[in-house]
């Protein structure tokens, strides 16, 4: 079956731009997670959802990141105002149920900040 | 403050011999305990898993060791294989649905 499906795949945007990410999850995965890894660095937690709402956005670097998620499937990471710290793959991960059930990733995005 | 850490970077280790990854943790709250195996341009796959009621958890080649006391697990992998080169990445949870990642720990199997 499918598993979860990231666009683009690559990105490279100006400072200052906004882009937008999109996560497609496995089909009756009630959990999305968003992550980055910035070169040389571990997974940093980003964003978690449990079917639409987000109980837990701490891990969103500032005000200029966003996510939604609707119909309790796709998700959108946009982020604003794009600086080159910004640089890194975003990864997002699906879940059936959240808590320790097992995530599964896709391939992720690579964002390149100019 | 890194909660989750994976001191070495690397680590080469002839096929056929056993590999040993390491990963220390600080909150001693946490008591599930993941490893993901990433490969280049791909998301990370799930490896193994052990909860805190444990000391060992065995999968075939894998097997991720507990210390609680140490606040310390390692992952090993006995034979190793060429496949098994990849990013090894330690993870760690607190009943919360935030999942805590190290920074990964590099595994070349030589031939």
């Amino acid at each position: 079956g499918a598993g979860v499906s990231q666009s683009p795949s690559n990105k490279v945007t100006e400072k200052g731009k906004d882009v937008e990410l999109r996560c497609d999850p496995i089909s009756g995965h009630t959990a999305l997670y968003w992550y980055r890894q910035r070169l040389g660095q571990g997974l940093e937690f980003l964003i978690y959802f449990q079917g639409n709402s987000a109980p837990d956005k701490s891990g969103l670097p500032s005000d200029r990141f966003s996510a939604e998620r609707t119909g309790e499937s796709v998700s959108t990471l946009t982020i604003q105002r794009t600086q080159q710290e910004d640089s890194a793959v975003y990864l997002c991960a699906s879940s059936l149920t959240g808590g320790v059930s097992e995530q599964f990733f896709g391939p992720g995005t690579r964002l390149t900040v100019l | 403050d890194q909660q989750v850490k994976q001191n070495s970077p690397s680590l080469s280790v002839q096929e056929g011999r056993i590999s040993i990854l390491n990963c220390d943790y600080t909150n001693s709250m946490f008591d599930y305990f993941l490893w993901y195996k990433k490969y280049p341009a791909e998301g990370p796959t799930f490896l193994i898993s052990i909860s805190s009621i444990k000391d060992k958890n065995e999968d075939g080649r894998f097997t991720v060791f507990l210390n609680k006391s140490a606040k310390h697990l390692s992952l090993h992998i006995v034979p190793s294989q060429p496949g098994d080169s990849a990013v090894y990445f330690c993870a760690a949870s607190d009943r919360d649905d935030k999942i805590i990642f190290g920074k990964g720990t590099r595994l070349h199997i030589l031939p």
